[in-house]
């Protein structure tokens, strides 16, 4: 089945510097791969995704890239802000099989 | 803004009893999943409903571990006998479809066994 794995598992910035997390799967057949973000005590939310026929997109501070040949892809934050400071997970699926999560990067902030 | 909603937020139970969580997914989601995330990990998917069918629970420990959705709607999570090994946050989520497709995430239940 797929493997994540996800790196660094701590990630410490000062404010307005930007902090880069990179993924690797398994399954070269994957080919949905979301990025979520996840604040203390409460739920996982998507904060990006990208799909194995793109390889890039951005949405204002934050940007995916994927590397379909290495099966690696990686979240891009840029201008860092304290409200940023979270814990991060990757995700990869193929067709209507479940996500397959990494076990989370804590990304802190430091003002 | 639609959430998916879950109940009790925290649970404190002892070894061998029964527990319960429920979830309610965002209205219309077809698609609804139970995942057990263990402090320090991913999420990891527990079982998977479309609509009342059950779709994927390779995953649930079936000799302790139930789930149904019999109305298509909401769902109940059940562990009995919880062990220590269970103390986990119970992450519901759910989507409009199967596939890479956005799942919205409940708040979850902390649950500790004692």
């Amino acid at each position: 089945g797929e493997n994540v794995e996800q790196h660094p598992s701590t990630l410490s910035v000062q404010e307005g510097d930007s902090a880069v997390i990179k993924c690797t799967y398994s399954d070269s057949a994957s080919n949905y791969f979301p990025w979520y973000k996840q604040e203390l005590g409460k739920g996982p939310q998507l904060i990006i995704d990208i799909r194995s026929n793109v390889g890039e997109k951005k949405d204002q501070r934050i940007a995916v890239t994927l590397n379909k040949t290495a099966k690696h892809f990686s979240l891009h934050i840029t201008e860092t802000q304290p409200e940023d400071s979270a814990v991060y997970f990757c995700a990869a699926s193929k067709g209507n099989t479940p996500l397959v999560f990494g076990k989370g990067t804590r990304l802190s902030v430091i003002a | 803004e639609a959430e998916v909603a879950q109940s009790p937020r925290y649970k404190i139970t002892e070894k061998s009893q029964a527990v319960a969580f429920w979830c309610d997914p965002i209205s219309g989601h077809a698609t609804l999943y139970w995942y057990r995330q263990i402090l320090g990990q991913g999420p990891e998917l527990l079982v998977q409903f479309q609509d009342e069918s059950v779709v994927d629970d390779s995953q649930l420990p079936k000799d302790r571990f139930s789930a149904e959705r019999l109305k298509g709607v909401d769902s109940t999570l059940k562990i009995q006998p919880a062990e220590l090994g269970d103390s986990a946050m119970y992450l519901c989520a759910s989507s409009l479809g199967l596939a890479g497709v956005e799942q919205f995430f409940g708040p979850g239940t902390r649950l500790t066994v004692l």
